[in-house]
């Protein structure tokens, strides 16, 4: 069965960093692009970044709004997916989701966890 | 960036009745290998997303029939043969075909 769960998620104050998680099991790792998304309160999805599954070379991708502030990684030897968020903002507060993607799909979501950015 | 415009945005159901939500990209959603990336998921209340729907019209294991996915090009369509209490929650529509992925607002369904 796919699993990812996501950890670290907290209260943090405007110009914090966070740095959130999350654990695959079920499913061979190493062959899956891997997401995160976002939900901030009563809105809706929003993607924030990607990292791929080559082990040799990686490529990552931001959004607009996190680029130069959060850095997308991965630890395939473990099985980790992480989101390191800098700078952050009141803006960034969300309930941020651990992603499986295929090509075209995201076809697994994890069950998310919140970020409070607030003074 | 491509925008997903997604109608109604709230929807009230009969239990029993059909619902038909609308999706439409911004650009062609026709893949350079002649595939159309368009998803559907359902939020339900306090859940995370789940899809529903992949390509256009690819129910997902455990997706009940009365769930389909329809269109082409740039417009699309879910529909719901008849609608149940657990289908209540948030539908959006996602596009996988350009960067970066982009999601519709939401509709969300209710029971009248």
């Amino acid at each position: 069965e796919v699993q990812l769960v996501e950890s670290g998620g907290g209260l943090v104050q405007p110009g914090g960093s966070l740095r959130l998680s999350c654990a695959a099991s079920g499913f061979t790792f190493t062959n899956y692009w891997m997401h995160w998304v976002r939900q901030a309160p009563e809105k809706g999805l929003v993607w924030v970044s990607l990292i791929n599954s080559d082990g040799t070379i990686t490529t990552t991708s931001y959004a607009d709004s996190v680029k130069g502030r959060f850095t997308i990684s991965r630890d395939n030897a473990n099985n980790m997916l992480y989101l390191q968020m800098n700078s952050l903002r009141a803006e960034d507060t969300a309930v941020y989701y651990c992603v499986r993607a295929m090509l075209g799909t995201f076809d697994y979501w994890g069950q998310g966890t919140r970020v409070t950015v607030s003074s | 960036d491509v925008v997903m415009t997604q109608s109604p945005l709230s929807l009230p159901v009969t239990l029993g009745q059909p619902a038909s939500i609308s999706c439409r990209s911004s650009q062609s959603l026709i893949y350079s290998d002649g595939n159309t990336y368009l998803n559907w998921f359902l939020q339900r209340p306090g859940q995370s997303p789940r899809r529903l729907i992949y390509k256009v019209s690819n129910r997902d294991s455990g997706v009940p029939d009365r769930f389909s996915g329809s269109g082409s090009g740039t417009d699309f369509t879910l529909k719901i043969s008849r609608v149940e209490a657990e289908d209540v929650g948030v539908y959006y529509c996602m596009q996988g075909t350009h960067w970066p992925r982009t999601f519709g607002q939401g509709t969300k369904v209710e029971i009248k």
